[in-house]
């Protein structure tokens, strides 16, 4: 059994690029939630992702935005970045809606100058 | 509001000493209850839940937590650490209603086992 992974690792962008980070679920898991982790805190939640459809989404701006595809993968795009989104970027999958335990991902540490 | 608070920021302990990490949670609704570890440069490792039933869970590696409604509070307990328990440890909560499954994490906890 395939666990969550997530690529890149790690990833240094300017103010005002965009970055694209991608997630591959765990095997038979159909629900994708990414959450950001800035350093010495916890996660916070972004949004979450069900059979390709947003299905929740946290207290995060229009710009970051994601998509989630037939096979269950899923990307996380961030437009403009600011230096506050400079953070460890986790994946999560779990398998149906409404599933209460998620798995986490490795991670992406996005670095912006 | 609804959040989770974990009262040490920092624990020291020393090896083969018990540990205890404290939780608290606010929420009005019912909630499913969650520890991950997470150690240096790595993602979050589900270390045990609490869903529903009996109000003591344990995790394979001996940890153990007890739900406590009418204290809001899901400690966390180790007899005897090890250094290899040595990394940070947040308490979650899901909202046990609804599609959508986010969890509300604390700031975490870094739990450091000396020699």
């Amino acid at each position: 059994e395939t666990g969550v992974t997530q690529s890149p690792t790690h990833l240094i962008k300017t103010r005002g690029q965009q970055v694209t980070l991608r997630c591959s679920s765990q095997s038979g898991h159909n629900t994708v939630s990414w959450y950001q982790q800035a350093l010495g805190q916890g996660p916070q939640f972004i949004f979450q992702y069900y059979r390709e459809e947003e299905n929740g989404r946290g207290n995060f701006p229009p710009r970051f935005s994601g998509l989630q595809f037939p096979n269950y993968s899923s990307e996380l795009n961030v437009n403009a970045l600011e230096l506050d989104d400079s953070a460890l970027y986790l994946c999560a999958s779990s398998f149906g809606q409404g599933q209460e335990t998620q798995y986490f991902g490795p991670g992406t540490r996005l670095l912006v100058l | 509001a609804q959040s989770v608070t974990q009262l040490d920021s920092q624990v020291p302990v020393f090896e083969e000493a018990p540990v205890e990490l404290r939780c608290n949670y606010s929420s009005s609704v019912s909630v499913y209850l969650f520890w991950y570890v997470q150690y240096p440069n790595q993602g979050l490792q589900l270390l045990l839940k609490y869903l529903s039933g009996s109000t003591l869970v344990e995790s394979i590696n001996g940890f153990e937590a007890e739900f406590n409604k009418s204290q809001t509070s899901f400690h966390l307990r180790k007899p005897s650490v090890h250094i290899s328990d040595t990394a940070e440890y947040f308490c979650a909560y899901a909202v046990s209603s609804g599609s959508a499954r986010q969890l509300t994490f604390g700031s975490g906890t870094q739990l450091t086992v000396l020699p």
